[in-house]
Parts: structure tokens; C-alpha cells; sequence
């Protein structure tokens, strides 16, 4: 596609519910990020596939958050149990393998966590 | 560990005038910079970038220069104009983890 999409825009939920958040990544692109913005923390790191590698799951900031990327491209995060802390912008980038140090940003996805 | 220090704002400029925000870095390895701005209600974008020691990155009439020696990679723009009001992040990748260290970002209001 013409650059990274997610979906929903925007996430309404009760604390304690599950949520999954989806990120389609640029057309060929082999890496794929999630972050996170919120208004304490800034933007952070949460998670990184790279290919068929094993992936990097470094930034995840507790065992309730955890990620996918099914064939390759398209990437759901999952957060089990919500809590009021998750509330943030979570945005998910992708990389290509000829360009290895720029990423490229989807709008994200607005997480509300009542 | 990687991080990255900016300048905090909220900037607050009238239009024309001349824009500065300070970005200072530590880093394992040899880092790539970035500039990434987000306007109101939008996405992060990359504004420019500099991959080696004295590269001078430049977009939209915004500059900054990879300074190995000072650790820095201050963004500059000699006349903003209104539609520059945005927060600009810097940031830093390495290749030992490709994982983007960003600055807490900065508010930048140009008024008319």
C-alpha cells in the first residue's frame, strides 16, 4: 500500500477487557515496530519482527502486552486486562531491508481506557 | 544505553522569525539521527536525517548537522512560517538494534 495503515483510529474500552490493535505495514517491507506515545512516558519502544527472526519483545512493559505478525506482514497487538496506565497512542512503523535506518509511521491507533 | 535529550517548550515564535531546537545524544555504536515532526492531528513524519559524523540533513528549509564532536544534532529553520507549528522529535537509531531512541519532543507554535 502507500504507506502504514492501523485500525481502529480510535479504542474505547473498560478497564480489564482485551484489546487488539492492527497494523498493516508498507507493501515489502520486512520490519515492523510498535510504539508507544503517552503523555508521561514520551514515546517508547515496545516490540520489533525482523523477518523470520525471533522477535525483539524488549519494551514490553508488562506480560499483558504481547504481539504477532502473521506471513510476514500484518501485525496485531494484544493487551489482555487492560489497565487506565495503557491509555496512550500506540503507532507501528515498518522498515525495508534497503533503507535500514529509516522507519515509516502509520497514524496510529488513540487507546482509551476507562 | 541509547537516549536523546531536547529542548523542552513549548516554543512559542512569531512568523518569519528564526527557529532552533537543541538535540543532544549518547549512544552505543555509531547512530543514525533523525528529525521527525508531527503536526496537529497527524502521524509521525520524517522531517530529515543524517547517517554519519558532519552530515548535514535537510527538508523544507529545515537543517541540522550530525556534530560527532559536541554529540548533537540541533534543527534550524531561518524563517518558520505558521503551517511549521508542530512537536518535533529527535531521534536516534543504531545498527546494533534498529530500535528508535526518541527526545520527549518539542511544541512549536509559529503565530502570524
Amino acid at each position: 500500500g502507500a504507506g502504514v495503515s492501523q485500525s481502529p483510529s480510535n479504542k474505547v474500552t473498560e478497564k480489564g477487557k482485551d484489546v487488539e490493535l492492527r497494523c498493516d505495514p508498507i507493501s515489502g517491507h520486512t520490519a515492523l515496530y510498535w510504539y508507544r506515545q503517552s503523555l508521561g512516558q514520551g514515546l517508547e519502544f515496545l516490540i520489533y519482527f525482523q523477518g523470520n527472526s525471533a522477535p525483539d519483545k524488549s519494551g514490553l512493559p508488562s506480560d499483558r502486552f504481547s504481539a504477532e505478525r502473521t506471513g510476514g506482514s500484518v501485525s496485531t497487538l494484544t493487551i489482555q486486562r487492560t489497565q487506565q496506565e495503557d491509555s496512550a497512542v500506540y503507532l507501528c512503523a515498518s522498515r525495508s531491508s534497503f533503507s535500514e535506518d529509516t522507519q515509516y509511521f502509520g497514524p496510529g491507533t488513540r487507546l482509551t481506557v476507562l | 544505553g541509547n537516549s536523546v535529550t531536547q529542548m523542552e517548550g513549548p516554543v512559542t515564535l512569531s512568523e518569519e522569525a528564526f527557529l532552533t531546537i537543541n538535540c543532544t545524544y549518547t549512544a552505543t555504536g555509531y547512530p543514525s539521527l533523525f528529525w521527525y515532526v508531527q503536526y496537529p492531528g497527524e502521524g509521525l513524519q520524517l522531517l530529515l536525517k543524517a547517517t554519519k559524523a558532519d552530515d548535514k540533513g535537510s527538508n523544507k528549509g529545515f537543517e541540522a548537522t550530525y556534530r560527532k564532536e559536541t554529540t548533537s544534532f540541533h534543527l534550524e529553520k531561518g524563517s518558520v512560517q505558521v503551517s511549521d507549528s508542530a512537536v518535533y522529535f529527535c531521534a536516534l537509531i543504531t545498527t546494533r538494534d534498529y530500535k528508535l531512541s526518541f527526545g520527549a519532543g518539542t511544541t512549536v507554535t509559529v503565530r502570524a
